[in-house]
């Protein structure tokens, strides 16, 4: 079956190291996020991207950074993690603009 | 910009009880969808209802695109119902826009 894997599931780190998160989809899908959830705050959008070689800014995007070399990955990158970017992170995908949407099963990021 | 109101916020239910999560937007949107998230986390796709209505066994969903609202509709519940329900639409641009979700306990 496609599916959407995300790792590390779980991660610790310390504050001013690169983090990143990896994303991998199955489906072909030409659309894909990077949401974080927080307590209060619901899902933000990261990052977003339409295809190979297209990435823009979501809601929520400094001090992070995507690359899509291929249909499949998404990485997200902290360039230098952040205490306040401790969170968990989603990456999902969909066949459309706006079309369904896909979670992967998230990414627990503690920055200490 | 679309807001989306989910209401009731929390609802705790007897296990067995019926209940009716709703989900309005300020402003038309397209691909409406419901998601669960379990206690572990997990977004599971319940629906992706754009208008009509649907049904996966005990768990049912209508959207009234015209009016701007959809509903959840829970009967039998079961303790693994418990979790957060949020709807989501995309505005027409393509941004999804996410509710702030209802926290939904089951008790035994």
């Amino acid at each position: 079956d496609a599916e959407i894997t995300q790792s590390p599931r779980h991660k610790i780190t310390e504050t001013g190291r690169q983090v990143t998160l990896a994303c991998h989809q199955t489906w072909n899908h030409n659309n894909m996020f990077w949401y974080r959830q927080d307590l209060g705050h619901g899902l933000r959008l990261i990052h977003y991207s339409y295809g190979v070689h297209d990435t823009n800014k979501g809601e929520v995007s400094d001090g992070y950074s995507v690359s899509r070399s291929n249909t499949e990955d998404l990485p997200l990158t902290l360039e230098s993690a952040a205490s306040s970017q401790t969170s968990v992170y989603f990456c999902a995908s969909s066949a459309s603009v706006a079309g369904e949407l896909f979670f992967g099963e998230g990414s627990r990021l503690t920055v200490l | 910009g679309i807001q989306v109101e989910q209401s009731p916020p929390d609802l705790i239910l007897q296990e067995g009880a019926n209940s009716t999560l709703r989900c309005n937007f300020s402003d038309s949107v397209n691909n409406l969808q419901w998601f669960h998230q379990n206690p572990w986390g997990q977004l599971i796709n319940l629906f992706y209802i754009p208008s009509g209505t649907k049904q996966n066994g005990r768990l049912s969903a209508t959207t009234v695109a015209t009016e701007r609202y959809s509903l959840l509709y829970i009967s039998s519940s079961q303790t693994t119902d418990s979790g957060v329900y949020f709807c989501t639409g995309s505005s027409n641009t393509g941004k999804l826009i996410f509710g702030q979700g209802t926290t939904l306990q089951v008790k035994p």
